[in-house]
C-alpha cells in the first residue's frame, strides 16, 4: 500500500501562477486535511474534509481552494500564488474522528 | 480549544531515557491527549495517546498526571532516529476540533551520540 501520496514533490512558481498540488490515499478514510508549514513552524490547518463531498475551512484559507473529488482524492488549488504561499504543503488523513492522521511526504513549493 | 505548553527544546544522550513533558492546565474531561513527532524534512506520524490512564506502545509510553493538567512522552531508550519534533495535541471528543488535530510548535528534540 502506498498510504498517502502527493505530487508533485517540488515545484517553482512565479508570482500570479496557479497550480494544483494532488493528494491521494489508498488507506479508505473518510477525512482527508491539508496543512502548510512555514520554515521553523508548527504545521497549520488550510482546509479539510470531514467525509466525501464536504470541505471545511482551517486557520489558513485564504487564497486555496479545495476540491474533494472522490473518497480517496483531495486536491489543493493555489489561483494566484503569493511569495507568501511559499511552504511545504501536507496532505493527511483520517480513519474519522478522534482516530490518528498519517501525512505524505509533502509538496515543497516555492513562489518567486 | 485547551491549549498545550512545551519546551522549546530538549537535548537527550543517545541510548538514555529522555521525558517530554507537556502542561495542559485548562484541559477538559473530553479532552484526549494525543502526541506526533515530525523527522526532518518529513511529514508528522503519529505516537502514542491517552485519556486518564497510562499508555504504552512499541514507539512510547504516555504517562498521564492524576489531576489530567499535565502529561510526559517517555522514550525508553533514545536513539538518533528520535531526533525529531514532538508534538502534544489535545483532541477534544465533544468538540468541533475532534475532526481535526491543531499542531502548536513543539518540542525538538536533539539526541547527542
Amino acid at each position: 500500500n502506498a498510504g498517502v501520496t502527493q505530487t508533485p514533490k517540488f515545484q517553482v512558481l512565479k508570482t500570479g501562477q496557479s497550480m494544483t498540488l494532488q493528494c491521494a490515499q489508498d488507506m479508505n478514510h473518510n477525512s482527508m486535511y491539508w496543512y502548510r508549514q512555514d520554515p521553523g513552524m508548527g504545521l497549520r490547518l488550510i482546509y479539510y474534509s470531514a467525509s466525501e463531498g464536504t470541505t471545511d475551512k482551517g486557520e489558513v484559507p485564504n487564497g486555496y481552494n479545495v476540491s474533494r473529488l472522490n473518497k480517496r482524492e483531495f486536491s489543493l488549488r493555489l489561483e494566484s500564488a503569493a511569495p507568501s504561499q511559499t511552504s511545504v504543503y501536507f496532505c493527511a488523513t483520517q480513519q474519522g474522528a478522534g482516530y490518528e492522521q498519517y501525512f505524505g511526504p509533502g509538496t515543497r513549493l516555492t513562489v518567486t | 480549544d485547551a491549549k498545550t505548553t512545551q519546551p522549546n527544546s530538549m537535548e537527550s544522550n543517545e541510548e538514555e531515557p529522555v521525558h517530554l513533558p507537556c502542561n495542559h492546565s485548562t484541559i477538559s474531561g473530553t479532552d484526549y491527549i494525543h502526541w506526533y513527532r515530525q523527522l526532518p524534512s518529513q511529514g508528522p506520524e503519529y505516537v502514542i495517546h491517552g485519556l486518564t490512564s497510562n499508555v504504552n506502545n512499541r514507539m512510547a509510553s504516555l504517562a498521564i498526571a492524576e489531576d489530567r493538567k499535565s502529561s510526559t512522552l517517555i522514550l525508553h531508550r533514545a536513539t538518533l532516529r528520535d531526533a525529531a519534533v514532538y508534538y502534544c495535541i489535545l483532541r477534544d471528543r465533544a468538540g468541533t476540533s475532534y475532526d481535526k488535530v491543531i499542531f502548536g510548535p513543539g518540542t525538538s528534540l536533539s539526541v547527542i551520540p
